[in-house]
């Protein structure tokens, strides 16, 4: 079946502007999570959706950054006010169930921020 | 809560050569531990995972990992490196059963293989 997908693949934007990323995750799956991966760095926590819970957002770093998670599939991340600070690839994976079963990444989004 | 340490940033070895690639785990709880590999310009790929069966796990394209709690490790290794290897290889942790389940992933290490 079909992998986790995220769109656009590369968003190039200016300072100040704001941007949506976008998460379709495997069917079925009821966790999904973002992170962040900044050049050369290992994976950011941002947040994790589990089923119809209250989403974690310990790792949003920002009140510029939120993310809905609608019907329980499709997830957008957003940014406002974009810094250069938040050039990186931003990934997206899913799970069939929560914490201890293995993550699906989709390929990422990589942002730049002129 | 748990965390995971990855020594060694960046590791080279010759084609033909033993890969060691170190993960060290702390977790309140026996852990579940995952391996994973990042090509260039790729997502996450699961190499292999513990999940409190056999201590010594085998994964894809030839690689393995033992889980030692005496010395909380999880070590992945891979007899013979092959150029198609060269990638970035994250350790991550879980702990099953609490209610903090997020998935904590290491640093990271960048594995170069030299011809």
């Amino acid at each position: 079946g079909a992998g986790v997908s995220q769109s656009p693949s590369n968003k190039v934007t200016e300072k100040g502007k704001d941007v949506e990323l976008r998460c379709d995750p495997i069917s079925g799956h009821t966790a999904l999570y973002w992170y962040r991966q900044s050049l050369g760095q290992g994976l950011e926590f941002l947040i994790y959706f589990q089923g119809n819970s209250a989403p974690d957002k310990s790792g949003l770093p920002s009140d510029r950054f939120s993310a809905e998670r609608t019907g329980g599939s499709v997830s957008t991340l957003t940014i406002q006010r974009t810094q250069q600070e938040d050039s990186a690839v931003y990934l997206c994976a899913s799970s069939p169930r929560w914490g201890y079963n293995e993550q699906f990444f989709g390929p990422g989004t990589r942002l730049t921020v002129l | 809560a748990q965390s995971v340490t990855q020594l060694g940033s960046h590791v080279s070895v010759s084609e033909g050569a033993l890969v060691l690639l170190r993960c060290n785990y702390s977790s309140s709880v026996p852990p579940y531990l995952f391996w994973y590999v990042q090509y260039p310009n790729q997502g996450l790929q699961l190499l292999l995972k513990y999940t409190s069966a056999a201590t010594l796990v085998k994964g894809i394209n030839g690689f393995e990992a033992e889980f030692k709690k005496s010395e909380t490790s999880f070590h992945l290794t891979k007899p013979s490196a092959h150029m198609s290897d060269a990638a970035e290889y994250f350790c991550a942790v879980s702990a099953p059963g609490t209610s903090y389940d997020k998935v904590i992933f290491g640093p990271g290490t960048s594995l170069s293989v030299i011809p």
